[in-house]
């Protein structure tokens, strides 16, 4: 079964400063896409950011990026200079090239919150 | 948001009553899913489409059946609503193709639904 993992429940962080937020996964596929979700307190699901696993370099988005280690299966999140509205559940999610559709599997989650 | 929306955004119910959740889009994106999000579960799979009168299964498909008439709408059906089933529940769309675009969900902004 292919899996993501997200070990840590809760974090917080004080603002301007940094945080990375872990994820794993297990799959014996070699080709897949994995994704960052945020979910502020609006509930809306917001990407964050998406790596496609043959391209080596670790995607960025202004202020966030990603530590990909494919060998060990790990997708880190860092958010660098945070900001109170950074607060919200963020979810790791994962997409094998071989399913059919665009499904996801998501993680369970790492609640943020960025204090003042 | 995106043009996809869910209806109703909130719906109290009680057990063994029918429910019915409506997603509605208005990208024309091929692919339509439906999950539920549920503290310490991140979001699961219930049911997607692939297509108008294609369906298919996802990881907690149990009391739940779909349907897709066309393109832009998506339902979601809890025959004889449980307990269990209280959750908030997310539709998403993603386009199906081999652009850009591909392999990214956009979500609605969810349903709560509450089983008494």
């Amino acid at each position: 079964a292919q899996t993501v993992t997200q070990s840590q429940p809760e974090m917080s962080v004080q603002e301007a400063e940094t945080v990375t937020l872990s994820c794993t996964y297990d799959t014996s596929e070699s080709n897949y896409y994995l994704f960052w979700y945020k979910q502020p307190p609006s509930r809306q699901m917001i990407l964050v950011i998406r790596q496609e696993a043959y391209k080596q370099q670790n995607a960025t988005e202004n202020r966030f990026s990603v530590n990909f280690q494919k060998a060990a299966k790990s997708f880190s999140l860092k958010i660098s200079d945070s900001q109170l509205g950074d607060t919200a559940m963020y979810f790791c999610a994962f997409h094998p090239t071989s399913y059919n559709t665009d499904k996801l599997i998501f993680g369970t989650g790492t609640r943020l919150q960025v204090f003042p | 948001d995106a043009g996809i929306t869910q209806s109703p955004r909130h719906k109290v119910t009680e057990t063994g009553t029918p429910v019915t959740l409506r997603c509605h889009q208005t990208e024309n994106h091929r692919y339509m899913y439906w999950y539920r999000q549920d503290p310490g579960h991140g979001l699961r799979l219930i049911h997607y489409s692939y297509g108008v009168k294609d369906t298919d299964k996802g990881e907690v498909s149990d009391g739940y059946s779909v349907s897709r008439s066309k393109t832009e709408d998506f339902l979601l059906t809890l025959e004889s609503a449980t307990s269990s089933q209280t959750s908030v529940y997310f539709c998403a769309i993603s386009p199906g193709t081999g652009g850009a675009g591909a392999n990214v969900l956009t979500f609605g902004a969810g349903s709560r639904l509450t089983v008494l």
